[in-house]
């Protein structure tokens, strides 16, 4: 079965620094990856999800994410955070046709 | 925008108690799944379905069922709820059968077993 690895249950950044989201899959078939957002009292939202075409995906709120084949990585990225980029993010692998797996999530935490 | 909806947004039950979870979506999705979220472990997936009157087991499906008698409707229910089930409850939905469907999710129902 695939799985995700998210490395880091925490990440703070200072409001304008980079962010980076790591996030590792393990599958024995060409993976379909998302990232999801779950900001504070909401059910998850859809970032970015790559399905084989680009490897560079870009998703909403200017992060984007890169396949990368070698490393089995599927790290997300923003150049440069707001404060209301603050909530749990999940990387999830799809399992079977319809399911998906999902990694335990990190906290990206933002300071002014 | 697909809606779905989950009924409760809060609830708390005593031990022994028989738990309805209720989930609608509006976009005539083949395809609805009940997770599980807690602090630490992520997503877990408990119960799916592909289509009305059918369910497949997800990863932790001991002390759950599920209906699913309308499209729209999944149902999740705790026949006896214990302590170990106090937890956030994520139902999702996405079309059809090709992969990349993007799971589309309810807002949670976060429950509290007594």
């Amino acid at each position: 079965a695939q799985s995700v690895t998210q490395l880091g249950s925490h990440v703070s950044v200072s409001e304008g620094a980079l962010v980076l989201l790591r996030c590792n899959y393990s599958s024995s078939v060409p993976p379909y990856l998302f990232w999801y957002v779950q900001y504070p009292n909401q059910g998850l939202q859809l970032l970015l999800k790559y399905t084989s075409a680009a490897t560079l995906v870009k998703g909403i709120n200017g992060f984007e994410a890169e396949f990368k084949k070698s490393e089995t990585s599927f790290h997300l990225t923003k150049p440069s955070a707001h404060m209301s980029d603050a909530a749990e993010y999940f990387c999830a692998v799809l399992n079977g046709y319809s399911t998906l797996t999902f990694g335990k999530g990190t906290m990206l935490l933002v300071s002014p | 925008d697909v809606k779905v909806t989950q009924s409760s947004r809060y609830l708390v039950k005593r031990t022994g108690e028989k738990v309805f979870l209720e989930c609608v979506q509006d976009m005539d999705h083949e395809n609805m799944f009940w997770y599980r979220q807690d602090p630490g472990l992520g997503l877990r997936l408990i119960y799916f379905s592909y289509d009305v009157k059918m369910k497949e087991k997800g990863d932790i499906p001991e002390g759950y069922s599920v209906s699913r008698e309308k499209k729209e409707r999944f149902s999740l229910i705790l026949e006896s709820a214990s302590t170990n089930q106090t937890s956030m409850y994520l139902c999702a939905s996405s079309p059809g059968r090709s992969g990349a469907n993007v799971l589309t999710f309810g807002a949670g129902s976060r429950l509290t077993v007594l």
